[in-house]
């Protein structure tokens, strides 16, 4: 079963807008913790934003924020005010504790190609 | 160095060579990671260390497929006799211990085996 899934293949929004990229996970672990990666053209992996599974409010950075739903398993990345800059593919991932058979190994979905258009 | 570095960025080898792709991690962290990322997916677990100790190679693909990490620092994965299906990008990542840590991963090596 997959770990990570991504939904949605491609996203695309008009600049300035908001727009939310889909993740739901599968584990039975209690502790873990949830990662967004941005990966522009140019192929590097930049780390976005964290969400453990004990913290009680949805993390934010910036114009990122993880509108997290323990009880449905999503972890859904919300960027605000989209900018040209943001198209790029963007992953979820998750690492379990030990007690899932995880060895805090990240996880990544299959990504979400995000398109910002003028 | 501030990130983690990875070279060769690009390598081209003819099916049946060896490759030898090195992984400079941020100093400091214990973890490190080797990922192969093909075209339009995700990346994909090959190797994890924790200082030199190799914890899990579950996802290396087959046995020419091998990494180190002597120092417990740089690291490198080596592909044996390399096959038209292990072109893809390889990304090392390093982070601290503890499964709050995020990965940092280096630019990747991008292999093409002709």
């Amino acid at each position: 079963a997959q770990k990570i899934t991504q939904t949605q293949p491609g996203m695309f929004v008009q600049e300035k807008e908001a727009v939310t990229l889909d993740c739901t996970y599968d584990t039975s672990d209690q502790s873990y913790g949830l990662f967004w990666y941005k990966q522009p053209s140019s192929g590097e992996m930049i780390f976005l934003i964290y969400q453990g599974s004990y913290d009680e409010q949805n993390a934010t950075e910036g114009r990122y924020s993880l509108n997290f739903q323990k009880a449905r398993k999503s972890a859904n990345l919300v960027i605000s005010a989209s900018q040209l800059g943001d198209s790029a593919m963007y992953f979820c991932a998750m690492r379990e504790g030990p007690e899932a058979g995880g060895s805090y190994i990240p996880t990544f979905g299959r990504g979400t190609s995000l398109i910002v258009h003028p | 160095g501030a990130g983690v570095s990875q070279s060769p960025r690009y390598k081209v080898a003819k099916r049946g060579q060896d490759v030898a792709l090195r992984c400079d991690p941020i100093s400091g962290h214990v973890s490190l990671f080797w990922y192969q990322q093909a075209l339009g997916q995700g990346p994909e677990f090959l190797t994890y260390f924790q200082n030199e100790a190799q914890l899990d190679k579950s996802g290396l693909p087959s046995d020419r497929f091998f990494a180190e990490r002597p120092e417990g620092s740089v690291s490198t994965l080596k592909i044996q006799r390399t096959q038209q299906e292990d072109s893809a990008v390889y990304l090392c990542a390093s982070s601290f211990a503890t499964g709050d840590s995020p990965l940092h991963f280096g630019n990747g090596t991008r292999l093409t085996v002709t």
